[in-house]
């Protein structure tokens, strides 16, 4: 069974502080990743997608992806309280049309 | 501008009595999606149209139905609602096979009473 695995939280980080999520996948052929940031009470809004090995940063987030080691991380710089939410991670094997989601990691940034 | 459109946003609905929750795009993906989400949970996907072929997930009850009458429109159907149908539903939308991810409309709350 195809799996994503991540830490539920909550990540407590004071507020500037780098805040670091984990995400790791069980399914060798996978090939798109993706960061979603979910409000409570919204829905996901994708915030990160990479598709090859390293990093990839977009304003004050950066995607990180080892295939090797079939992980992937998001890391947000000088976080705000306006971060504050769930951090969805999920994985497309692109074999089919699913994504397989991990169950989210709630983050809370402290003033 | 573009984008995948929920209706309504907020649904209470009694126990045994059909609902039927509605999604729209302008995307013009062709992959839509229908999925289910609980409180704390990861959502879980209950059906997808490609085109028009319909995928059913092996764990998707009965009681769930869904009907896309053309590109831009997908209904979920409940036909009789119990308490454990109440979560958020949210519709997606992607191109093929979803590899540039999914864009998710802003949900239906689905309360039962």
């Amino acid at each position: 069974q195809k799996e994503v695995e991540q830490n539920s939280g909550p990540l407590s980080v004071p507020e500037g502080a780098i805040a670091s999520l984990n995400c790791t996948y069980s399914d060798r052929g996978s090939q798109s990743f993706f960061w979603y940031r979910q409000y409570s009470g919204k829905s996901p809004e994708l915030i990160m997608s990479i598709y090859s090995n390293g990093d990839k940063e977009d304003g004050r987030f950066t995607a990180q992806l080892n295939k090797a080691s079939q992980y992937v991380s998001l890391l947000i710089r000088d976080s705000q309280p306006s971060d504050s939410a769930t951090y969805l991670c999920a994985v497309n094997s692109g074999s089919n049309y699913q994504l397989i989601w991990g169950a989210g990691t709630k983050l809370i940034i402290k003033p | 501008d573009a984008m995948v459109i929920q209706n309504p946003r907020y649904q209470v609905t009694q126990f045994g009595k059909p609902v039927t929750l509605s999604c729209s795009q302008t995307l013009n993906h062709n992959v839509m999606y229908w999925y289910q989400q609980k409180s704390s949970q990861a959502p879980k996907l209950l059906f997808h149209y490609y085109d028009k072929d319909f995928n059913n997930e092996a764990d998707t009850p009965d009681n769930f139905q869904s009907r896309r009458p053309n590109t831009s429109f997908c209904f979920l159907d409940i036909r009789s609602p119990g308490l454990g149908d109440a979560a958020m539903y949210l519709c997606a939308t992607s191109r093929d096979r979803g590899v540039r991810g999914y864009t998710f409309g802003s949900g239906t709350r689905l309360t039962v009473v």
